[in-house]
C-alpha cells in the first residue's frame, strides 16, 4: 500500500491550460503539503493543510489554488499554465514530526 | 530567512569508503532537521530525523550529527555502497508547522 500517492506521474500540457495533481494519504496524518522541486532540484513549499484548513500558504502565484476535500486529500489545482510552471510537484504528509513524500508528478508545460 | 546550504554539491567515491556530508543553516532557532535520500525520477525517503535537543541519531551505516549553535549537521555513510548513489537532501524545521526548508542537495555516487 502506497502511504502518500499522487496521480498523475506524468503530465504534458500546453501552456495556458488548466490542469489539477491529486494526492492522497493512508497514514491517517492531519497535516498535508505540497512543494515544488525545479530544474535545478530545488525543494521548495508551497502550500500546507491542516485538517482540511490552510496554514502555509507561501508566496505563489494566485493561479495555484490547493483543494483539501478532507483530511486524507489534498488537491493542486493550476490555472492558465505557464513554462515556468514546468517542474515536479511533490505532495507529503506529515506524522510525528516526519514527512512522507510522495513519488511526485512531473508537470511539463509546452 | 532560513537557507540551507549542503556542501559538496556532488561527491564521487569509491565503493567501501566513508564519507561525510554536510549541511549548514544561517538560523540556529530549529525545531529538527531532516535527512532525506532522493533516486532519480522517484520521491523523497526520509533517512534521519534530530530533533533540536539532540546531538546526533544514527540508522545502520548512517550517522547524522547535529550542532545547533553553528548552524550545522553532517550526514555520516560508513562503508558505501553502489546501492547509496543519490541525492542527499537535509532539510531544517523552524515552524510548527513543520514547514521544511530544504538545501540544494549533494548528489553522490558510489562507484565499485
Amino acid at each position: 500500500d502506497t502511504a502518500v500517492s499522487q496521480t498523475p506521474k506524468y503530465l504534458v500540457t500546453q501552456m495556458g491550460n488548466d490542469k489539477s495533481i491529486k494526492c492522497e494519504q493512508n497514514l491517517g496524518h492531519d497535516t498535508m503539503y505540497w512543494y515544488k522541486q525545479d530544474s535545478k532540484k530545488f525543494l521548495k513549499i508551497m502550500f500546507s493543510y491542516n485538517n482540511k484548513e490552510l496554514i502555509i500558504n507561501e508566496t505563489v502565484p494566485n493561479r495555484f489554488s490547493p483543494k483539501s476535500p478532507d483530511k486524507a486529500h489534498l488537491n493542486l489545482h493550476i490555472n492558465s499554465l505557464e513554462l515556468g510552471d514546468s517542474a515536479v510537484y511533490f505532495c507529503a504528509s506529515r506524522g510525528a514530526n516526519v514527512l512522507t513524500f510522495g513519488a511526485g508528478s512531473r508537470l511539463t508545460v509546452l | 530567512k532560513q537557507e540551507v546550504t549542503q556542501i559538496p554539491a556532488a561527491l564521487s567515491v569509491p565503493e567501501g569508503e566513508n564519507l561525510v556530508l554536510n549541511c549548514s543553516f544561517t538560523d540556529s532557532a530549529i525545531y529538527n532537521l531532516q535527512w532525506f535520500r532522493q533516486d532519480p525520477g522517484k520521491g523523497l525517503t526520509s533517512l534521519l530525523l534530530i530533533q533540536s535537543s539532540q546531538r546526533e541519531q544514527t540508522s545502520g551505516r548512517l550517522n547524522a550529527s547535529l550542532d545547533k549553535s553553528s548552524g550545522r549537521s553532517t550526514l555520516y555513510i560508513a562503508a558505501s555502497q553502489p546501492g547509496d548513489s543519490a541525492t542527499y537532501l537535509c532539510a531544517v524545521n523552524t515552524g510548527t508547522a513543520s514547514k521544511l526548508t530544504f538545501g540544494t542537495g549533494t548528489r553522490l555516487q558510489v562507484t565499485l
